[in-house]
């Protein structure tokens, strides 16, 4: 079935750090691929998103693009703050059904 | 607005309680979902419904009762909860069921099983 792995953590920064958390897949077809933010004691928020291959996906400074021959979305950042610190979760929507494959999620923590 | 709130924030119930947790969107999406979230796990879909009728139910035991009174809104009724269900309740909505659909989560009810 459809999978999702990612780099688990804690990964710890320092500010102005430059960020990257690795997100592959496995799905059958052409799914889509997600990053959501969950900030401490809140619901996941998205962060950005891609349909289809090649697409990168862009918000708040966050960057991600889908590479399908490598099966990977990779989420970067040029220069972490301190207030992303949260727990990252890579994510796909595959062809078959509404589920939203997450994996495990990474915890986040920058320092001043 | 890409906005779904969700009611209570937080809740603490008995085994022997009855309660029902709320969720709302007023985006028009015809897709609606629950999800159960345990510490430092990542969410599990409990159950979609699509256009007001339940289409999934991930073998969810029956303590859970959903239920679509309408397009805008979710309800999650408890009843004879275990301890174990002590987790965080996130309801999440799409506007359809297509797969480059984003589902757009609320900011959970945190629930505790006394």
């Amino acid at each position: 079935g459809d999978s999702v792995t990612q780099m688990e953590g804690p990964v710890t920064l320092s500010e102005e750090a430059f960020l990257t958390i690795n997100c592959t897949y496995t799905a059958t077809g052409y799914p889509s691929l997600f990053w959501y933010v969950q900030y401490p004691g809140e619901g996941l928020q998205l962060l950005l998103k891609a349909t289809k291959a090649d697409d990168k996906g862009s918000n708040k400074g966050f960057e991600a693009t889908y590479r399908k021959e490598t099966t990977s979305f990779h989420l970067e950042k040029g220069s972490v703050q301190v207030s992303d610190s949260a727990v990252y979760f890579c994510a796909l929507r595959g062809n078959r059904d509404d589920k939203i494959i997450f994996g495990k999620g990474t915890r986040l923590h920058i320092l001043p | 607005d890409t906005e779904v709130t969700q009611t209570p924030k937080h809740l603490v119930m008995g085994m022997t309680n009855k309660k029902s947790l709320k969720c709302e969107q007023h985006m028009g999406h015809r897709a609606m979902y629950w999800y159960k979230q345990k510490a430092k796990k990542p969410p599990e879909l409990m159950f979609v419904y699509s256009y007001e009728k339940l289409s999934i139910n991930e073998s969810v035991p029956s303590r859970f009762s959903p239920e679509c009174p309408n397009s805008s809104l979710l309800n999650l009724h408890l009843h004879a909860l275990q301890p174990e269900d002590s987790a965080l309740y996130l309801c999440a909505s799409s506007h359809g069921r297509a797969v480059q659909e984003t589902q757009y989560f609320g900011p959970g009810t945190r629930l505790l099983v006394l």
